[in-house]
Order: C-alpha cells, then structure tokens, then sequence
C-alpha cells in the first residue's frame, strides 16, 4: 500500500529565506507520480509542482522545486525567498501507477503548516 | 486552465437532513472524479472514486449508503450526504481528472450539521 510521510505538522521562516518541507513516500509499485498542493485558509487546493518517478531531473515551477531522491524514497519541496503568502498549508501527494496518467487516485500526507514572518 | 465548479461552497442543515453537493466541469470532460474529506486541521482523506455511468468505488470505512456518488454525466458529479449528523460535519472537496492539467479540485464544501 502506498504512504505518504510528512513529519513536520507546522514550520515558521522568515520572509526572504528558503525553506524545505519534507516528505517522505513509500510504494512498491516503480511507476508513481508525486505532487505538493498548497492549501490556503480559504480551502482551495493549489497545485504546485509534479515529478514523475521516471523524470531524470528535478521539477522546478518558479520559486518551487522538488528535491527528489528515488533511493531514499524522497521528494523534499524548497521554496526559495519565502513571501508571505507563502503562509498555508502544504501538501505532500503521490499517486501509484504510470506517472503520466491521471486515472489513478492520488493520496495525501497529513500536511505542514508554513508561517512566514514578516 | 481546467475549472471545476463546486457548489454549494458552505452548507447548515439540520441533523437528520439530506445535502447534496455538485462538482461540474466547466470546460472539460471529467471522466474521473475522486471525493475527499478533510476534517480541521487534517488531510485530505479519500472517500471515493467515480467514473462516468459506473457505480462508485468507496474506500474502506465509508458508508456507501450515507454518501451517495452519482456521476451521471462527463461533466457533473454530485455527492449526497444522507441523514446527515453533526459528526458529518467536515470540508468536502472533489477532484477530476481527464484535463491536460491533471487533476482539478473545486473549491470545496463546508458542510455543518445542527
């Protein structure tokens, strides 16, 4: 069975800095895609950024970039000069089966909450 | 982009009362749509799963009979709350696929029983 393994629940950064959020991910299937959303307090689901397990180079979406590690079975999100509408909930997702297909389900790790501070 | 319209985006109603919340696909054909809940402060946990003209896949642990899926059509899904109760009360979000984009969340429900 898939799982999905975010183990900070809240982070607070200063305004400009970078930060990383972890995730952590385990599947046995080798065709997968993982996902990060931010969620706002509005309840919106923003997507932000996708790797494919077979995609060769990280994703990168502006100041969003998926630091992936296929042997430790991670897919960090960095978020380079923080603003603060930064501040959100942001999710850690992964759907099992080819990468490129949106047939599947996807599943959700149980979230950090991010806090800029001015 | 991909919009998927759900409505009603906040809902009351009394215990014991039905509520049923549409997710339309405005400029797409949604073969699939995918149902979750999210509690406060919680994730986004998977209800069930939907394909135009097919019964719905419910995962373990959700009522088939209390939260009714029909997606009759490639551009509407609808989930019915059935005798709800206050324990029901919960965020409400869907999500379709057969977009370019991937996947499409609407804006999501928030559902509060009395």
């Amino acid at each position: 069975a898939q799982k999905i393994t975010q183990t900070q629940p809240g982070m607070f950064v200063q305004e400009k800095e970078a930060v990383t959020l972890d995730c952590t991910y385990d599947t046995s299937d080798p065709s997968y895609g993982l996902f990060w959303y931010k969620q706002p307090s509005s309840g919106e689901m923003i997507f932000l950024i996708y790797q494919g397990s077979y995609d060769q180079q990280n994703a990168t979406e502006g100041r969003y970039s998926l630091n992936f590690q296929k042997a430790r079975k991670s897919a960090n999100l960095v978020i380079s000069a923080s603003q603060l509408g930064d501040s959100a909930m942001y999710f850690c997702a992964m759907r099992e089966g080819n990468p490129y297909s949106s047939a599947s389900k996807i599943i959700f790790g149980s979230g950090t909450r991010l806090s800029i501070r001015p | 982009g991909a919009v998927v319209s759900q409505h009603p985006s906040r809902v009351i109603c009394k215990s014991g009362t039905s509520v049923k919340i549409e997710c339309r696909s405005l400029d797409f054909q949604a073969t699939t749509m995918f149902w979750y809940r999210q509690f406060p402060k919680q994730s986004l946990m998977l209800m069930a799963t939907s394909n135009e003209g097919s019964k719905a896949t419910y995962e373990q642990g959700v009522e088939k009979d209390k939260f009714l899926i029909n997606h009759a059509s490639l551009t509407l899904s609808t989930l019915t709350v059935t005798s709800a109760h206050p324990e029901d009360s919960s965020f409400y979000i869907c999500s379709a696929t057969g977009s370019p984009y991937g996947y499409t969340f609407g804006s999501g429900t928030r559902l509060t029983v009395v």
